[in-house]
C-alpha cells in the first residue's frame, strides 16, 4: 500500500526558477492538502482540494498554484522561486467526514532549498 | 488571531513522567480534534482523534477536549524515550465542503532515559 507519495524528496532551486512538487495518493481520498513546515512554525496550509476540479486557498497561498484534474494527483507549482519558499513541503489526503476514517495521511515530505 | 495556538516548547521530561500538552482554538465551529505525532524528518502520523468534549483514552495516551473553553489536551502517562517527537494538535470542521484542516505549531517533546 503506497499511501501518499511525494516527489522529489529533495531539491535545490535557484531564485526565479520554477518547479512542480508532485503528490499522488492511492486511497481514493477526496480531500488533499499542501502544507509547508518551517522550523518551529508547525504546518501552514498552502492550498487544499475537496475533490477533482475544486481547489481553495489556505493560509499562505502566495507564490504557489495547484490543480486537481484527478482524484489521485494534486501537484503544487512554484512559478518564481524565492528564498522565502525554502521549507519542507508535505502533501496529505483524507476522506471527508462521515466516510470512513477521517485520518489525514501524510507523504514523507519534499525538502526544498532556494538559493 | 491564529485559529489554533500551541506552545512550541521544547519540553524535556525524565522517563516515566506524566506529560501534558495543550492547545487552544478560536473557531467554535470546529468539531473534530486530533493529535498528530511527528518524528524527526518524517511526515506527521495520527495519534488520536475525538469528535466531542470529554476524555478519550488509548493505552498511555489520553486526549481531552473542553469545547466550552476551546481547550485541547494530550496526556502521556509513563513517558518513554520513544515518545520523543513533535506533537501537533489539529482541528477541522465537519460536513459539506469544509475540508480545511488546521494545525498548531507543534510542541517538541524530549523524554530523557
Amino acid at each position: 500500500n503506497a499511501g501518499v507519495t511525494q516527489t522529489p524528496k529533495f531539491r535545490i532551486l535557484k531564485i526565479g526558477q520554477s518547479m512542480t512538487l508532485q503528490c499522488t495518493q492511492d486511497m481514493n481520498h477526496n480531500y488533499m492538502y499542501w502544507y509547508r513546515q518551517d522550523p518551529g512554525m508547525g504546518l501552514k496550509l498552502i492550498y487544499y482540494s475537496v475533490g477533482a476540479g475544486i481547489t481553495d486557498k489556505g493560509e499562505v497561498p502566495n507564490g504557489y498554484n495547484v490543480s486537481r484534474s484527478t482524484t489521485e494527483d494534486f501537484p503544487l507549482r512554484l512559478e518564481l522561486a524565492a528564498p522565502s519558499q525554502t521549507s519542507v513541503y508535505f502533501c496529505a489526503s483524507r476522506y471527508p467526514q462521515g466516510q470512513g476514517s477521517t485520518e489525514a495521511f501524510f507523504g514523507q515530505g519534499t525538502r526544498l532549498t532556494v538559493v | 488571531q491564529k485559529e489554533v495556538e500551541q506552545d512550541p516548547g521544547p519540553l524535556s521530561v525524565p522517563e516515566g513522567a506524566i506529560v501534558s500538552l495543550n492547545c487552544t482554538y478560536s473557531n467554535s465551529a470546529f468539531q473534530y480534534f486530533m493529535w498528530y505525532r511527528q518524528y524527526s524528518r518524517k511526515g506527521p502520523e495520527l495519534l488520536m482523534y475525538t469528535y466531542s468534549s470529554g476524555n478519550k483514552e488509548d493505552g498511555r495516551f489520553t486526549a481531552q477536549v473542553d469545547k466550552s473553553s476551546k481547550y485541547i489536551s494530550l496526556f502521556i502517562r509513563d513517558s518513554q524515550p520513544s515518545d520523543s517527537a513533535t506533537y501537533l494538535c489539529a482541528n477541522a470542521l465537519l460536513g459539506g465542503s469544509q475540508g480545511n484542516l488546521i494545525f498548531g505549531k507543534g510542541t517538541k517533546l524530549s523524554v530523557k532515559p
